[in-house]
C-alpha cells in the first residue's frame, strides 16, 4: 500500500542554519504530496503542496520539490527560526482513488537553539 | 471564518467505558475524516464521512464509530474504551468536488483522550 517514510528525529539546529528534513514515498501513480507542521499543543497545519511531479510547493520560506524520480519530498528552509521548532509530517493521498485519506510519515521533530 | 473545531479539549475515562467526541468543520467544508495519534507517531486514519456516510475506514476495529451531521458537523464514538486508546483524536475537513477530492485537509486541535 502507500507509504511515506521521514527521516527520524530529533533534528537539532542553530537559529539560521539550513534545514533539510528527507521524506520518500511509495505510491501507485502520482498522488499529491503535502508536508504538514505541528506546533505543541495543536492540531496539524498545511505547510505547502505539490500536485505533480517537478512541482515545487513553497511557504513562509519552506520548499519542497516533488521527485517522481527519487520518489522524494524533501523539505527545504535556509535559514531557520526558534519558532520553526515543531514536528513536520509528510504525506500523501491514501485509499480509494478519488477519495483522499492522507498517509502520514511518523513525524521529524525540529529543535532550533537561538 | 472559523476553521476546524473541536471539543473537547482533554478527556479522561477509565477502562470499558465509553466516549463521544465532536468536530465541527470549517465553513464550506462537506467532508470529515478523524484521525488517531499516539504518542510520538504520525495520525492514522480512522474513517471519513461525507453526506452523512461513512465513505472509507481504516484499520480500526468496530469499536470506533461515527456519525455526521446534515449540518456536516460530526462525532467519533469509542465503546469499551481500551489502555491503548489513549491518543490525540484529530478531525479534519475539506471539500469534495463530485467524486474527486484533492483538496488538502484542514484538521482541529485535536482531542486529547487519556484512559485510566
Amino acid at each position: 500500500g502507500d507509504s511515506v517514510t521521514q527521516m527520524e528525529g530529533p533534528v537539532t539546529l542553530s537559529e539560521e542554519a539550513f534545514l533539510t528534513i528527507n521524506c520518500t514515498y511509495t505510491a501507485t501513480g502520482y498522488p499529491s504530496l503535502f508536508w504538514y507542521v505541528q506546533y505543541p499543543g495543536e492540531g496539524l497545519q498545511l505547510l505547502l503542496k505539490a500536485t505533480k511531479a517537478d512541482d515545487k510547493g513553497s511557504n513562509k520560506g519552506f520548499e519542497a520539490t516533488y521527485r517522481k524520480e527519487t520518489t522524494s519530498f524533501h523539505l527545504e528552509k535556509g535559514s531557520v527560526q526558534v519558532s520553526d521548532s515543531a514536528v513536520y509530517f509528510c504525506a500523501l493521498p491514501g485509499g480509494k482513488t478519488g477519495f483522499q485519506k492522507l498517509v502520514f510519515g511518523t513525524g521529524t521533530r525540529l529543535l532550533v537553539s537561538p | 471564518d472559523a476553521g476546524v473545531t473541536q471539543s473537547p479539549t482533554h478527556l479522561i475515562k477509565t477502562r470499558g467505558q465509553q466516549v463521544t467526541l465532536r468536530c465541527s468543520p470549517k465553513s464550506g467544508h462537506d467532508t470529515v475524516s478523524w484521525y488517531q495519534q499516539a504518542l510520538g507517531q504520525g495520525p492514522q486514519f480512522i474513517f471519513q464521512y461525507y453526506e452523512e456516510e461513512e465513505r472509507q475506514r481504516g484499520n480500526f476495529p468496530d469499536r470506533f464509530s461515527g456519525h455526521q451531521f446534515p449540518n456536516y458537523s460530526s462525532e467519533l464514538n469509542v465503546n469499551a474504551l481500551l489502555l491503548g486508546d489513549s491518543a490525540l483524536y484529530l478531525c479534519a475537513s475539506s471539500f469534495t468536488s463530485g467524486s474527486y477530492s484533492n483538496q488538502p485537509q484542514h484538521f482541529g486541535d485535536g482531542t486529547r483522550l487519556s484512559i485510566l
